[in-house]
């Protein structure tokens, strides 16, 4: 089957640090760009990352330049996500999706708060 | 504000067909082909979708997408209970270098 699953959401203070993963099965992750995708609770998605299949080309959203950095580890099959000087703005579910949106995972969330 | 614009919500009777617009630009629809999403309560979007007009495999005939310009369109030809559900447009912007989506359709059937 399919899947993508997010790991590594939670709490954390105004200013801090998390890793969000997503590990892939059921599909070879080397052949596919991959995006990071965040919907604030009650709110729309907004799209925060895009990786290409090898990972030399990447782009950000302008709400998370210089602050997000995605990566992959195609070996792994994973997809990460590290998030740095975090604000509460930032506060959403995660997450990751395939190519063009095609396969979404669950969602982690992401709760920015002191 | 989301770059690309849809109405915030739509509705109709078990039936009915119902329309949502999706309204761009030249950086991102005008150039770019559009994906519709469904994302029902509490879990993640699903592609509906694709390439402007094309269905996933098991999505159900009922929905068609179109693209015309700057714009583009889904429709649900005979709303049923289980298409009530929020619906996201996207494209790539080649002037942002990066995905846009609408701000979400939330349909109602009534």
């Amino acid at each position: 089957e399919v899947q993508l699953v997010e790991s590594g959401g939670g709490l954390v203070q105004p200013g801090g640090s998390l890793r969000l993963s997503c590990a892939a099965s059921g599909f070879s992750l080397s052949s596919y760009e991959m995006n990071w995708v965040r919907q604030a609770p009650g709110k729309g998605l907004e799209w925060v990352s895009y990786i290409s299949s090898s990972g030399s080309s990447i782009y950000y959203a302008d709400s998370v330049k210089g602050r997000f950095t995605v990566s992959r580890d195609n070996a792994k099959t994973s997809l990460y996500l590290q998030m740095n000087s975090l604000r509460a703005e930032d506060t959403a579910v995660y997450f990751c999706a395939r190519s063009a949106f095609d396969i979404w995972g669950q969602g982690t969330m992401v709760t920015v708060s002191s | 504000q989301s770059v690309l614009t849809q109405p915030p919500s739509a509705s109709g009777t078990p039936g009915q067909r119902v329309t949502i617009s999706c309204s761009g630009s030249s950086s991102n629809i005008g150039s770019n082909t559009v994906n519709w999403y469904q994302q029902l309560p509490g879990t993640a979007p699903k592609l509906l979708i694709y390439s402007n007009n094309q269905r996933p495999s098991g999505v159900p005939d009922r929905f068609s997408g179109s693209k015309s310009g700057t714009s583009a369109s889904l429709a649900i030809s005979g709303l049923q209970s289980e298409d009530e559900a929020d619906y996201y447009c996207a494209a790539w912007d080649d002037s942002l270098n990066g995905w846009v989506f609408g701000g979400g359709t939330k349909v109602t059937a009534l």
